[in-house]
């Protein structure tokens, strides 16, 4: 079966630090995976997908993700964090490219970001 | 948001009792999704419909029902609640490559 696994329920950085948000999957296929964020008591919102194309993907608000296959990963970062990039955030897997919103989340991490 | 309206936002409702969810979108997609949100589980998908009349079990789909007999909606039943369902819904629609969800509905089953 497949699965999604971030690695930190919680990341702590300071303002202006380096963020790193990481998520490893398993996939039988070439998946599609994505990003969304959460910030209290709102929907998801995507930050950023990949679709087999370029394995860099730049996102919203200055995100980035890089997909390793070899790693199975797909890791998020942003050069320099903001007060307003606290939320929470998810990483998730589509296996079929025909039906992407049947994804499979990992379990969220949430980012505190610190004056 | 994708036009996508979910009612209500939030409920209470006693054990036992029969719940329905709704989730409306304005712009004629074809697929839609039921979500829960848990701590510790991310998503977790409970139904999905691929079309009027057409739908199909998620991960955890025990203890729920589903119904569409318009494009624009999508409805999401307890038949008999449960405190294990107290969680967040989140109706999704697909397009262009990606899930858009609504606001979620809070219910919590006391």
């Amino acid at each position: 079966a497949q699965s999604v696994t971030q690695l930190g329920s919680h990341v702590s950085v300071s303002e202006g630090a380096l963020v790193l948000l990481r998520c490893n999957y398993s996939s039988s296929v070439p998946p599609y995976l994505f990003w969304y964020v959460q910030y209290p008591n709102q929907g998801l919102q995507l930050l950023l997908k990949y679709t087999s194309a370029a394995t860099l993907v730049k996102g919203i608000n200055g995100f980035e993700a890089e997909f390793k296959k070899s790693e199975t990963s797909f890791h998020l970062t942003k050069p320099s964090a903001h007060m307003s990039d606290a939320a929470e955030y998810f990483c998730a897997v589509s296996p079929n490219s025909g039906n992407t919103g049947k994804l499979i989340f990992g379990q969220g991490t949430t980012l505190q970001v610190k004056p | 948001d994708a036009g996508i309206t979910q009612s209500p936002r939030h409920k209470v409702t006693e054990t036992g009792t029969p719940v329905t969810l709704r989730c409306h979108q304005t712009e004629n997609h074809r697929y839609m999704y039921w979500y829960r949100q848990d701590p510790g589980h991310g998503l977790r998908l409970i139904h999905y419909s691929y079309g009027v009349k057409d739908t199909d079990k998620g991960e955890v789909s025990d203890g729920y029902s589903v119904s569409r007999s318009k494009t624009e909606d999508f409805l999401l039943t307890l038949e008999s609640a449960t405190s294990s369902q107290t969680s967040v819904y989140f109706c999704a629609i697909s397009q262009g490559g990606e899930a858009f969800f609504g606001q979620g509905t809070r219910l919590t089953v006391v």
